[in-house]
């Protein structure tokens, strides 16, 4: 099955570590995303690209940095940890071709990150 | 005021009850409407899609659509214990392009009790 991984799965660090998220996708789709989940305040947006050579911010980009390797790599860095980027973090992918659904996004199965 | 509000629950029901799950939203220019689930652990999946106005019916679950309101719903008929899951509306306003964006409900947490 097509399918969006994320690795690690889990990790524990501690603050002022370099820490990199990897994400992967056998969906051929053009778009990715890094989202954020906290309690009590949902998903929100940290990078997104809609192509290896297009990266834009969402809307809490501070303190993270991207790179797309390839249209099926997105990666996403901590430079320098800190204990309030704790969170479960969200890779997810999205197609531009017509016939899918319009804004569709596929998830992948989340990196819970605590910073101690 | 946000531009997507979502009343984070939680909310438990017993099996068999209908379950209605409900967001607001300023953006009148939101045309785009989706209820995603996430099982605890798990990635948000897309539950149900709908485009402007109107109702979508799929099995035991009905999405509705008021725009004039700003107001969407999801009904959950018979529910089950297996419909246990967090459920979060999200929404835009276009199709595509550099000025897309998808923005969600922080998501509203049922347990169906058997």
């Amino acid at each position: 099955d097509a399918d969006v991984t994320q690795t690690p799965r889990n990790r524990i660090t501690k603050t002022g570590k370099r820490i990199m998220l990897e994400c992967s996708q056998t969906k051929g789709h053009d778009r990715m995303y890094w989202y954020r989940q906290d309690p009590g305040l949902g998903l929100r947006l940290i990078y997104y690209s809609f192509d290896v050579k297009d990266i834009n911010k969402g809307e809490i980009s501070d303190g993270y940095s991207v790179s797309r390797q390839a249209q099926a790599k997105f990666s996403l860095s901590l430079e320098s940890a800190i204990p309030n980027q704790t969170a479960l973090y969200f890779c997810a992918t999205s197609d531009t071709r017509t016939g899918t659904i319009p804004n569709e996004q596929f998830f992948g199965p989340g990196t819970r990150l605590t910073v101690l | 005021q946000k531009e997507v509000e979502q009343d984070p629950g939680p909310l438990s029901v017993p099996e068999g009850a209908i379950v209605s799950l409900n967001c607001t939203y300023s953006n009148s220019a939101f045309q785009y409407f989706m209820w995603y689930r996430q099982y605890s652990r798990k990635g948000p999946e897309l539950l149900m899609y709908t485009y402007s106005s109107g109702n979508k019916e799929d099995g035991r679950f009905t999405a509705q659509v008021d725009k004039s309101s700003k107001y969407i719903s999801l009904f959950i008929r018979d529910s089950q214990p297996s419909d246990s899951a967090t459920y979060l509306c999200a929404m835009s306003a276009n199709s595509g392009g550099s000025n897309y964006k998808l923005t969600f409900g922080k998501g509203t947490l049922l347990t169906v009790n058997p």
